[in-house]
């Protein structure tokens, strides 16, 4: 079956640099039309999307956080990463990845605090 | 970017309770897909394609709507139902998120 699990820092301090890993199984990014994407939602806010790659490579951002923004894969095709640089509390979250549309991961809570 | 907007905003339901909820685009998408969110866990998906049932979806829940107004149905409120629901287009990026309906048990 289809399961992806995000895993991270749990908490850093502002400026630095996030980086987020999600670990998948049950199907290959490398299938044509696989996307995965990463998402957040701070608490008690809706959901924003982020970045997202696909199979062949592709990569997708967010303009509005596009220049901090960077989203990768493993040779493997069993692992996405997002880096996020220069945090700030605002960046506090859970932080989502998701085989587009249908399944997500739970989730890693990120902490941004001095 | 597309913005979508969600309403209610906030609504409570009786069992067996006809629910509509809306999304509503500020530019045409292709299809909508939509998702349950229960407390703190992940999204899961309820329709996709703006009519498909996801698998292990109960039918009491059905989605249509075309162009910039679309909506979710459930067609008889359970219990289990209340949650917060999400509408999400994937027609162009960035990929985009209504606000959230949260559906209530009255």
């Amino acid at each position: 079956q289809v399961t992806l699990k995000e895993s991270g820092p749990g908490m850093l301090q502002p400026s630095k640099t996030l980086s987020l890993t999600c670990s998948f199984s049950g199907f290959s990014l490398s299938t044509s039309g696989m996307v995965v994407s990463w998402i957040r939602q701070p608490s008690g806010k809706s959901l924003e999307w982020l970045a997202a790659i696909d199979w062949d490579g592709d990569k997708y951002y967010n303009p509005s956080l596009k220049s901090r923004l960077t989203v990768s894969k493993d040779t493997s095709n069993t692992q996405v990463f997002l880096k996020i640089t220069s945090v700030d509390i605002a960046d506090t979250a859970t932080y989502y990845c998701a085989r587009n549309p249908d399944y997500w991961g739970q989730g890693v809570m990120v902490t941004v605090s001095s | 970017e597309i913005v979508l907007t969600q309403s209610p905003t906030t609504m409570a339901a009786s069992p067996g309770e006809k629910v509509t909820l809306t999304c509503l685009a500020s530019s045409s998408v292709n299809y909508m897909y939509w998702y349950q969110q229960k407390s703190s866990a992940s999204p899961k998906l309820l329709i996709y394609y703006t009519s498909s049932l996801a698998s292990g979806v109960p039918d009491r829940f059905s989605g249509s709507g075309s162009g910039t107004s679309y909506s979710l149905t459930i067609s008889s409120m359970e219990a289990e139902d209340a949650a917060i629901y999400y509408c999400l287009q994937l027609t162009s990026t960035p990929w985009t998120f209504g606000g959230g309906t949260k559906l209530e048990l009255k």
